[in-house]
């Protein structure tokens, strides 16, 4: 099994440019989520989803778009970047709300 | 919804000296507390978890001990080596919370 598979690992962008981060897991986990994490602050959900076509807003959503058409895909977009979102972005997915959550190698991106 | 807090933000110890990270939590309902370890520039991921239903767990030199009636819980490393050094985060979930919540985390580091 390859776990949760997170592409790209870097992206530079420019604001005002959209870019979409993908993140794919082959456990059959129904929970999958996105973080960011930002020096000092943690790892912050932006949105998460129990299931295909069920996704909802966590703390951070603003400037996001999420969907899930399928178990295994749960991609995440920027609308129009702006510098605030630079960071490192996690995904992640788990059996329950109440099993441990396996990670993906992360996306670091950059807006200029 | 719940709220985790994590204290310190940093600690620092020499090697084979012992290490608390202690983490409270604000949701009676809460019952899984996972204990996650990020070294630097990698993922997150789960060195140990306890369940509401048992007030301590042991793997090797790590242990956790839960205190429901306080609503706090710890992570004790014992030995201390410097491959140890590295992010810790502890969260709190529950059957009610989709998304388990993430404390800030501590940056321990182990002096050769």
């Amino acid at each position: 099994n390859a776990g949760v598979t997170q592409t790209p690992k870097f992206q530079v962008l420019k604001t005002g440019q959209s870019m979409t981060l993908q993140c794919a897991q082959d456990m059959n986990h129904e929970y999958m989520s996105w973080y960011r994490q930002d020096p000092g602050m943690g790892l912050r959900l932006i949105h998460y989803s129990v299931g295909a076509g069920i996704t909802d807003q966590g703390e951070v959503p603003n400037g996001y778009n999420v969907s899930r058409s399928t178990t295994e895909d749960f991609p995440l977009r920027l609308l129009s970047a702006a510098p605030s979102q630079t960071s490192v972005y996690f995904c992640a997915s788990s059996y329950s709300q109440t099993q441990p959550q396996h990670f993906g190698d992360g996306t670091r991106l950059s807006i200029l | 919804g719940e709220n985790v807090e994590q204290h310190p933000s940093t600690l620092s110890v020499q090697e084979g000296d012992s290490a608390v990270i202690k983490c409270t939590y604000s949701d009676s309902a809460s019952n899984y507390f996972p204990w996650y370890k990020q070294e630097l520039g990698k993922r997150p991921q789960l060195i140990i978890d306890i369940r509401s239903n048992v007030g301590e767990k042991k793997d090797q030199r790590i242990a956790v001990t839960l205190n429901k009636t306080a609503k706090h819980f710890s992570l004790h490393i014992t030995e201390t080596q410097p491959e140890d050094s590295a992010v810790y985060f502890c969260a709190g979930s529950s059957g009610g919370s989709y998304i388990p919540t993430f404390g800030r985390g501590t940056s321990l580091i182990v002096h050769p």
